[in-house]
């Protein structure tokens, strides 16, 4: 079975600041993806990133950054320039060679004015 | 309107009753999924489908039922609906084709199993 493991519960940042959200990940698959999704208080659930194994570069989607880092098998999210609507929840998600996904437990942030 | 949606939003109802959680998409994606989400353990996929009349259970499928007989619609239903069932359902769909194409989420559905 894969794992995500997400060790930071909650995260409190200051507006304008970069944050980086943990995740580490389980597969025995060679190829797999990796994305990043938000749950704001709102609850729906929002794709940020996605970096597949193979991908040389990191990817990037405006403020957001993935730092794949493959031998250590994690994959954290870096959000730059914390913005007070980046309050929400993170949650870090594997699909390996598959349509599945798993999720980590999730990381609240909250951005500080 | 274009997109997921589910049905109902908030359901309150009692141990032992049958409840169908009803999810519609409207791009014609072959893939969908059935979620729940309980605090602690982030998103766990109950069942999924990859077309019509193909489906396949997932991590936490013990209680629950789906089908699938048109390409846009994935009903899942609770057969005698427990406690422990009490949770935040969503439902996602995606296309074939890459690995990293996204998965769509609906705006979920709260169950209280009273």
């Amino acid at each position: 079975a894969q794992k995500i493991t997400q060790t930071q519960p909650g995260m409190f940042v200051q507006e304008k600041e970069a944050v980086t959200l943990d995740c580490t990940y389980d597969t025995s698959d060679p190829s797999y993806g990796l994305f990043w999704y938000k749950q704001p208080s709102s609850g729906e659930m929002i794709f940020l990133i996605y970096q597949g194994s193979y991908d040389q570069q990191n990817a990037t989607e405006g403020r957001y950054s993935l730092n794949f880092q493959k031998a250590r098998k994690s994959a954290n999210l870096v959000i730059s320039a914390s913005q007070l609507g980046d309050s929400a929840m993170y949650f870090c998600a594997m699909n390996p060679n598959d349509y599945k996904l798993s999720f980590g437990a999730g990381t609240t942030v909250t951005v500080r004015a | 309107d274009a997109g997921i949606t589910q049905s109902p939003r908030y359901k309150i109802t009692e141990t032992g009753r049958q409840v169908t959680l009803m999810c519609h998409q409207t791009w014609s994606h072959s893939y969908m999924f059935w979620y729940r989400q309980d605090l602690g353990h982030g998103l766990r996929l109950i069942y999924y489908s990859a077309a019509a009349d193909i489906t396949d259970k997932g991590e936490v499928s013990d209680g629950y039922v789906v089908s699938r007989s048109k390409t846009e619609n994935f009903p899942l239903t609770l057969e005698s609906a427990t406690r422990s069932q009490t949770s935040v359902y969503f439902c996602a769909s995606r296309t074939q084709g890459s690995m990293g194409n996204e998965q769509f989420f609906g705006p979920g559905t709260r169950l209280t199993v009273l």
